[in-house]
């Protein structure tokens, strides 16, 4: 699997938008980006994901450059319950045995 | 949907027991489920992949002897942590791989993880 580089921490007030950045420049044409995160002590939290296009649900827009050697998460309007650690994860799903490799992530601080 | 249950949440056990911890995929067939390891202030280790039926595939530096895994069926992985010491305290983490991707758009569910403290 590709790796993945990614600010330690990033700090974001609330209400504002909290734009997380990921480097992947090793992608494969076959990976996709996978976005989690990890609120203290509980299991990781499936974000978002996408291949080429962009990708918005609820929760977040996953806006992927046209070389796929980056992508950022976009939470529009943060809140507190979005501090966490996301993780910005590049993986082949065609074989259900490739399981998510985990990097360090991002600690995303949200402040009032 | 694509709901994984993990039981117990959290354990103590005495030094030298077993402990066993269940993952249930409970809305959908996971055809792979993973097993992972995080220390405090650390990100998640991948221990070892499981497939139904068959020996898990256990990473470089995990004992699969200590760390007993059983995927008896499309539903249910256990992990049992044998002969448990203080060093093997740590959050245990369960991920399963829908079956049917239709079913779970994002393929890899997160149990809510497994507190372990040996004593």
């Amino acid at each position: 699997d590709a790796k993945t580089t990614q600010p330690p921490s990033m700090d974001c007030a609330e209400g504002r938008a909290a734009n997380l950045p990921c480097n992947h420049s090793t992608i494969s044409g076959n990976e996709y980006v996978y976005w989690y995160r990890q609120i203290h002590s509980q299991g990781p939290q499936y974000i978002i994901h996408g291949l080429k296009n962009n990708e918005t649900n609820e929760m977040a827009s996953l806006i992927i450059t046209e070389d796929r050697k980056s992508s950022t998460l976009i939470l529009p309007h943060a809140t507190l319950r979005d501090t966490a650690v996301y993780y910005c994860i590049v993986s082949y799903s065609g074989q259900a045995g490739t399981a998510l490799i985990f990097g360090k992530g991002t600690t995303l601080s949200v402040s009032s | 949907g694509a709901v994984v249950s993990q039981h117990p949440s959290r354990v103590i056990c005495k030094s030298g027991t077993s402990v066993k911890i269940e993952c249930r995929s409970l809305d959908f067939q996971a055809t792979t489920m993973f097993w992972y390891r995080q220390f405090p202030k650390q990100s998640l280790m991948l221990m070892a992949t499981s497939n139904e039926g068959s020996k898990a595939t256990y990473e470089q530096g995990v004992e699969k002897d200590k760390f007993l895994i059983n995927h008896a069926s499309l539903t249910l992985s256990t992990l049992t942590v044998t002969s448990a010491h203080p060093e093997d305290s740590s959050f245990y983490i369960c991920s399963a791989r829908a079956r049917d991707r239709g079913i779970s758009n994002y393929g890899y569910t997160f149990g809510s993880g497994t507190r372990l403290t040996v004593v």
